[in-house]
């Protein structure tokens, strides 16, 4: 099956700073989103992105599909944004299912 | 907007008992999908069902069964639990299948003592 990797595993930051967060697959994809997973347990969707580049506020994501990889970009961090980010595809043929990464765990410090 | 909704939220049960989760898809969504997540891990993808019907299956173990019924909502059966069970299932709908965007639910929080 289809592997999902995620770099970097965990992150500290400062509130105010940047970071990028990658996530590697090893196959084509029919589906990429990017989950935030909060303290108390919820799943955020933050993008559905199979290719392209998506920004939302303070966030943007680019997937490209024809290097097999995508990237998450949080600017100007806040303590609100700590948690777990997650990838998840669905792979190219017929596969309705999302497969997860490990995801990277965010610590944003005041 | 409505979202998926999984009840109950939270539930204990010992050892060797049974647990049913039941989750109420997006409005018009045809797909349910099951996912468990233990402490620090990733959400595993258990089985999911698309019209009614099982489209496919991931880890579940053999104690566990799921079925869809005719109003698209879904439960989730588990039985003789053991402690490894304890861990925050989800559900979530999209709809149809392949390339469209999967919504997961708030999830529950299953722990066996």
């Amino acid at each position: 099956g289809i592997q999902v990797e995620q770099s970097p595993p965990d992150l500290i930051l400062q509130e105010g700073a940047n970071s990028t967060l990658r996530c590697n697959f090893s196959d084509s994809v029919n589906n990429l989103q990017w989950f935030h997973q909060n303290p108390w347990g919820q799943l955020i969707n933050l993008f559905y992105i199979p290719s392209g580049t998506k920004q939302n506020g303070r966030l943007s994501a680019t997937t490209v599909a024809t290097e097999r990889y995508s990237l998450l970009y949080i600017s100007s961090s806040q303590t609100t944004d700590s948690g777990v980010y997650f990838c998840a595809v669905e792979e190219a043929g017929g596969y309705n299912k999302l497969i997860f990464g490990a995801g990277t765990r965010l610590a944003v410090h005041p | 907007a409505a979202g998926v909704i999984q009840s109950p939220r939270h539930l204990i049960k010992e050892k060797r008992e049974t647990a049913t989760l039941k989750c109420y898809p997006i409005p018009r969504h045809d797909t349910v999908y099951w996912y468990q997540q233990g402490p620090g891990q990733d959400p595993q993808f258990l089985i999911s069902f698309y019209e009614k019907m099982q489209s496919d299956k991931g880890s579940i173990p053999d104690r566990f069964s799921a079925q869809q019924f005719s109003d698209y909502h879904s439960e989730l059966n588990m039985s003789s639990l053991e402690l490894g069970d304890s861990a925050l299932y989800f559900c979530a709908s999209s709809l149809g299948t392949g390339g469209n965007t999967i919504y997961f639910g708030e999830g529950s929080w299953l722990t066996v003592v």
